[in-house]
């Protein structure tokens, strides 16, 4: 069965660590990749895809996530955490069978960063 | 700014009532779906039209129902309520299959 596992509920981190929100998956084939983040009462915003070619991808607002085949991971991360990121995270994967889009998500990870 | 626009925001039906949602995609995007996400939930897919064709669906049951139309705008119709179905509603458009997939804000249906 496909699926995306995010195995942490809640990060906590201080403003301007590191930090890293897990995701990994479980899909047939080569897969698309993607992570989005959602505002308290918004929509999803696309942050990063992995489709093909560099292991490192660069997204919005800084953040980036690496793609690691073997251990079917594609975990987000920042150098520097901001208030501002605190947010709702979402990792999901694009099985691209049959010729059409669906996302299947994993069930987010809530992200808190502290002054 | 994802060009994706959804109405109504914030919507409330009574369990049996049927209600539609409507979403228009980014310009130029051919793709649309639909996805349903409970609080505390990931998004769950219902389906994806293409050029005005369902080419897609996920595990919902018939009496959820889409139309796509000729300026790639779309809309869900969900009939016979029932209390589960209070979630947010979220539209999503892209330009074909493997591209982005762009969100709306969502349609907060509540069903009492």
């Amino acid at each position: 069965a496909q699926s995306v596992a995010q195995p942490e509920d809640q990060v906590n981190v201080a403003e301007g660590n590191p930090l890293t929100v897990k995701c990994t998956y479980s899909v047939s084939g080569n897969p698309y990749l993607f992570w989005y983040v959602q505002y308290p009462n918004r929509g999803l915003q696309f942050l990063l895809k992995y489709i093909t070619g560099d292991n490192l991808v660069k997204g919005s607002y800084g953040f980036e996530a690496e793609f690691n085949k073997s251990q079917t991971s594609f975990h987000l991360k920042k150098p520097s955490a901001l208030v501002s990121d605190s947010a709702l995270y979402f990792c999901a994967v694009s099985p691209f069978s049959g010729g059409y889009n669906k996302l299947i998500f994993g069930a987010g990870t809530r992200l808190a960063v502290h002054p | 700014e994802t060009g994706v626009t959804q109405s109504p925001t914030h919507l409330i039906k009574t369990r049996g009532q049927q209600v539609t949602l409507r979403c228009s995609s980014q310009s130029g995007h051919n793709t649309v779906s639909w996805y349903q996400q409970a609080l505390g939930q990931g998004p769950q897919f219902i389906f994806q039209y293409y050029r005005e064709e369902e080419n897609g669906r996920g595990n919902f049951p018939p009496r959820f129902s889409g139309l796509q139309f000729p300026n790639y705008s779309s809309e869900l119709n969900v009939n016979a309520l029932e209390l589960d179905d209070s979630a947010l509603y979220l539209c999503a458009s892209s330009l074909k299959a493997g591209n982005t997939i762009y969100f709306g804000e969502g349609s907060w249906l509540t069903v009492v």
